[in-house]
Formats: structure tokens, sequence, C-alpha cells
């Protein structure tokens, strides 16, 4: 079993709003990751958590704050979101750093 | 300078024959691993092979292929009789550094693969 569940699959938040995406992997894995997809471009890593520590963290604006609350899940927490923030939010895990990453069918973001 | 290269932004390939999608990569690092993956248009990446720097023999899984050449510093990925079911984005992708410590996997721009009838 190589699922990887992501919610909610679509979200639309107002430039004010809170909100949360999840991620959850049941597999295992002991490291996860956040991406974010423009259309018609790859994804763009934005964090790595390693044993459940937040290892990488590509200069992603602190409107965006991911946290693991344990070995399983993965938040990412959205607030005061600018509209250039739409876009596909991708989670995957990986049973280590390093090998080949599942991913999850992601988010579909839209800040108005 | 790019880490990863997809030249190819568009491809046809008709159903049942092999095609091959081209990637060339740039690192110094002598431990990296190579990866492809197929984004249908849905949106999910779908994980397909891997290549380690250090692998003497190229990777297959089913009807895929990955044709390594090091010295190249290519990673083409061939898929064999293709099926209507393949048409989606394909991206090659790089880490660097060894497996078990934390890194990043750079993707290249990816190539749309169509196939028809």
């Amino acid at each position: 079993d190589t699922e990887v569940t992501q919610t909610p699959k679509h979200l639309v938040m107002g430039m004010t709003n809170k909100k949360s995406l999840k991620c959850e992997q049941h597999m295992g894995h002991r490291a996860m990751y956040w991406y974010k997809q423009k259309a018609k471009k790859p994804p763009e890593l934005m964090f790595v958590y390693s044993y459940e520590k937040l290892s990488i963290n590509e200069s992603v604006p602190s409107r965006f704050s991911p946290e693991c609350p344990n070995s399983s899940l993965l938040n990412l927490h959205l607030h005061a979101l600018q509209p250039e923030d739409s876009a596909l939010y991708l989670c995957a895990s990986s049973q280590w750093p390093g090998l080949e990453q599942y991913f999850g069918p992601g988010t579909r973001l839209t800040v108005t | 300078a790019q880490k990863i290269t997809q030249t190819q932004p568009g491809m046809f390939v008709q159903e049942k024959e092999a095609v091959t999608l081209d990637c060339t990569y740039d690192t110094s690092d002598p431990s990296y691993g190579l990866f492809w993956y197929k984004q249908p248009s849905s949106g999910e990446m779908i994980f397909l092979i891997y290549q380690g720097s250090y692998d003497q023999q190229n990777a297959t899984e089913g009807r895929y292929s990955l044709n390594f050449q090091k010295a190249r510093k290519s990673a083409n990925l061939v898929i064999s009789a293709s099926q209507l079911g393949d048409s989606a984005m394909y991206f090659c992708a790089m880490r660097e550094g060894y497996t078990g410590t934390a890194s990043k996997l750079t993707f290249g721009t990816g190539t749309r693969l169509q196939v028809t009838l």
C-alpha cells in the first residue's frame, strides 16, 4: 500500500482566512514533504520533515506554517495568503529521506 | 545552470510503440538519485522508476526502463508498448547526496506525452 491521503481536495479561502491542509500516510515512512505546483510547472519543494523534525525550509514565507504532530501526519497551516498562492499543494512521503517519494492527490487551493 | 533538463515539451507516440523521453542532469556530487514521475491530468504524481548513481545496471519496472548513461549525464525514460493511459506529463527529478540524508528533489520542466490510436 503506497497511499498518501490529503484533505481537503479543494479549498477556496479569502486573504484574511486561516485554514489548514492535512496529509496522512500509514506506511511507516519517516520523511514527509510539502510541494507547491503552479499550472504547467514542475512541483517546487516547500518543506521536508525527517523523523518528525523540520529539516528543510525552502525560504517559504511565514504565512505558510508546517507542523508534524506525529510520524503519520503532516499539516500545512495557512494564514493571510495572497492570490498568487493559489496552486496545487502536494504532500509526499518516503520510507527514508532521499528514497522515492509517494505523493498524495493534492489540494487545489484558490485564494480570493 | 539547470540541474535537470528535459528538452522535449511535448511528444506523440502511437499506441503499442516504444517512446524515449530525454533527461539530462548536472551535478558534481558523486552520490545522487534519479527519478521519473508521471502526472496525469488528475494531478497526482506517480512514481515510476529510480536509478542510483552507483547502480551498475539500468533500472527497469515493467514497461518502464531507464537508460542511464553516467558519462553523458543522461537518464532517459523508455516506455515500451505505449498505452492510451500513458498520456500524461512526465517529470525527471534528481536528489543530490546520499540516501538517508534530508535532501531536495529537483524536477525538470516535464514532457507531455500523448499516445494516439
